[in-house]
């Protein structure tokens, strides 16, 4: 079963614009942890941020900001006023504290088109 | 620095003829693991290990093996590579608290 899914495959926007990739999760854990990672055309992998479960304040930074929401087994990454340096892949994933394994999504592709 | 490293970054080889991948870490870190990324598929874990002599299989660990004889080094073997092992595999490593995976650059793998 899909532990991570990211149900954008592509997203095209135009510069300025705000945009919001997707990520839903499944675990049975109560304790667990959320990560968001950018892989630009460079290839190289990029942390951007790290959730556990029992912190659920949105947080902002910068442009970026993220919502997270147990409820609906969300973590929503948020770009304001989008910029051509943020086309890039970005990926989810999700472990847990009894399973020591990682679990990504399949990524979001985001073009910011100038 | 603080950094993962890996070699080679780029190799083609042919089936059957073993081959390993180094990953280096120089931050002390716990833990380390091994992904492969193919398009449409994401990043998938193939081992991870928690520690010294310490190591689990992830969800795609077929086809390799691993071992951690010092805390820095996480080699990825494979004896006996097949085209179907044609992908980009990275190497992260992070603390057991931070849990914050610091990934290395990446080996592009050919099988022929």
């Amino acid at each position: 079963a899909q532990k991570v899914t990211q149900a954008q495959t592509e997203i095209s926007v135009v510069e300025k614009e705000d945009v919001t990739l997707d990520c839903v999760y499944e675990t049975r854990d109560t304790t667990y942890y959320l990560f968001w990672y950018k892989q630009p055309p460079s290839g190289e992998l990029v942390f951007l941020i790290r959730r556990n479960s029992f912190d659920e304040q949105n947080e902002i930074s910068g442009r970026y900001s993220w919502n997270f929401q147990k409820s609906t087994s969300s973590f929503n990454f948020t770009i304001t006023a989008s910029q051509v340096v943020d086309s890039a892949v970005y990926f989810c994933a999700l472990m847990w504290n009894t399973g020591n394994q990682f679990y990504f999504g399949t990524g979001t592709s985001l073009t910011v088109i100038p | 620095e603080a950094q993962v490293t890996q070699n080679p970054r780029y190799l083609i080889t042919v089936t059957g003829k073993k081959l390993t991948v180094t990953c280096s870490q120089n931050m002390n870190h716990e833990y380390m693991s091994w992904y492969r990324q193919d398009p449409g598929l994401g990043l998938r874990q193939i081992y991870y290990s928690m520690n010294v002599e310490v190591t689990d299989k992830g969800d795609v660990p077929e086809g390799y093996k691993v071992s951690r004889k010092e805390k820095r080094n996480f080699p990825l073997i494979l004896e006996s590579p097949s085209p179907n092992q044609t992908s980009l595999y990275f190497c992260a490593s992070s603390t057991l608290t931070a849990l914050t995976q610091y990934f290395g650059p990446g080996t592009r793998l050919t099988v022929l």
